[in-house]
């Protein structure tokens, strides 16, 4: 099973400020990486797909880079609706899929 | 407009076996490429993939609890069912089920989630 560790487990930042999330993967996965937002409540929203790309709809301040085992969320100034967790997930040896452990960015 | 909404019973009792019914619009299970999964994610803590089926009846399942699981479809209903066997307290948990296509990274669109609550 590919494990992904996200870090840190919570970051907290003040709006307006560059939000950096990171998710590291045991093995490789190539660019199979996606990353979703979740609010209290609610089910989680994709943000990112195949690494790089955002979804539809979502701002341009969210940006995702990376490939094989390391990747990157950016969030260049944050708004105050961007207070959430935030998960990344793997689909590389499909379709053993899974998540990591979340990041909880918290307004400071 | 894509659109899931998951169903079942609120409360069930420790051994129980637990039925949860996604309901879909917007798109066809029938159509090449398409997949529906179920994830789970107890209160407090992370997501995790259950099972998936996808356009072709494949069924594929986590490995931790695949002697639990049973995925199924019922393409004229637009329906995906999920059961688990043998019910326990740490099973409590918001389940959602969500499309992903088989030629992408991420799951697009996702239910609203039901809380199963495992309790004697």
């Amino acid at each position: 099973e590919i494990v992904l560790t996200q870090s840190p487990a919570t970051l907290s930042l003040s709006p307006g400020e560059r939000a950096t999330l990171s998710c590291r993967a045991s093995q490789s996965v190539s660019s199979y990486l996606a990353w979703y937002q979740q609010k209290p409540g609610q089910a989680p929203r994709l943000l990112i797909y195949d690494a790089s790309n955002r979804a539809t709809g979502i701002p341009a301040r969210f940006s995702g880079s990376g490939s094989g085992t390391d990747f990157t969320l950016t969030i260049s100034s944050l708004e105050p609706e961007d207070f959430a967790v935030y998960y990344c997930q793997q689909r590389s040896n499909w379709p053993q899929i899974t998540f990591g452990q979340g990041t909880r960015l918290e307004i400071k | 407009q894509v659109t899931l909404r998951e169903s079942g019973p609120a409360l069930v009792k420790p051994t129980q076996t637990l039925t949860l019914t996604c309901t879909f619009s917007g798109f066809s299970l029938s159509t090449s490429g398409m997949c529906v999964s179920w994830i789970r994610q107890p209160p407090g803590k992370a997501l995790e993939w259950l099972a998936l089926i996808d356009w072709d009846d494949d069924k594929y399942y986590s490995t931790s609890l695949k002697t639990r699981l049973t995925i199924s479809k019922d393409t004229s209903k637009n329906q995906v069912v999920l059961t688990m066997t043998n019910m326990d307290p740490v099973d409590t948990a918001t389940y959602y089920c969500a499309r992903i296509l088989d030629s992408s990274s991420a799951f697009d669109y996702w239910g609203q989630g039901t809380l199963v609550t495992v309790s004697s």
